[in-house]
């Protein structure tokens, strides 16, 4: 059974300042792995994900991970939070069919 | 057009009403689910739809009832629904289910309040 586990579940950031989210996963095969953002009262946007290839992924807003399969993570990382990037962030894990997995959240505020 | 629309963004009924949610995508995806998220919380899938075909029930509870009338519309039927299922309950599509790179595209959600 495939798993997602993210660590911090809030993380408080200077603006202007780096942020990194972190997402462990479990899955006996190539995992498939995504970043979602979500505002608000909103639904779910896409910021990135990873199948193959170059295990560093440029996202939107200015967004990237890096897959590690040896560490079994895909963490998330942008190099100056604006005061918009304030959100939930879902770390999520597909497996080769419907099924999305999804880790807890982890809730990012954004100081002045 | 790369979006998920749902009505109505809002939606507040008492335990013995009768409402519907629904759901449109016009990106010539196949696949279409129902998601629950409670606050603070990951969404839970409730249902998926393959090729307009019920193909997963994730043991929800009869008093929601989904329907695929086409392959660009998705509704959520709700009936005597309990404050509990108070929530926002979110829509999604994909190309299909047996793809591996399943990216699924959320639409903004519905909140919905039980009285």
């Amino acid at each position: 059974a495939q798993s997602v586990t993210q660590p911090d579940i809030h993380i408080t950031v200077s603006e202007g300042a780096s942020l990194e989210l972190r997402c462990n996963y479990s899955y006996g095969a190539t995992p498939y792995l995504f970043w979602y953002v979500q505002s608000p009262g909103q639904g779910l946007q896409l910021l990135l994900k990873y199948f193959s290839g170059d295990t560093l992924v440029q996202g939107i807003k200015g967004f990237e991970a890096e897959f590690k399969r040896s560490q079994s993570s895909f963490n998330l990382r942008k190099p100056s939070v604006h005061w918009s990037d304030a959100a939930e962030y879902f770390c999520a894990v597909g497996g080769g069919d419907y099924k999305l997995s999804f880790g807890a959240g982890t809730t990012v505020t954004v100081r002045a | 057009d790369t979006e998920v629309t749902q009505t109505p963004k809002h939606l507040v009924m008492g335990m013995t009403n009768k409402k519907s949610l629904k759901c449109e995508q016009h990106m010539g995806h196949r696949a279409m689910y129902w998601y629950k998220q409670k606050a603070k919380k990951p969404p839970e899938l409730m249902f998926v739809y393959s090729y307009e075909k019920l193909s997963i029930n994730e043991s929800v509870p009869s008093r929601f009832s989904p329907e695929c009338p086409n392959s660009s519309l998705l509704n959520l039927h709700l009936h005597a629904l309990q404050p509990e299922d108070s929530a926002l309950y979110l829509c999604a599509s994909s190309q299909d289910t047996r793809d591996a790179y399943n990216e699924q595209f959320f639409g903004p959600g519905t909140r919905l309040t039980v009285l």
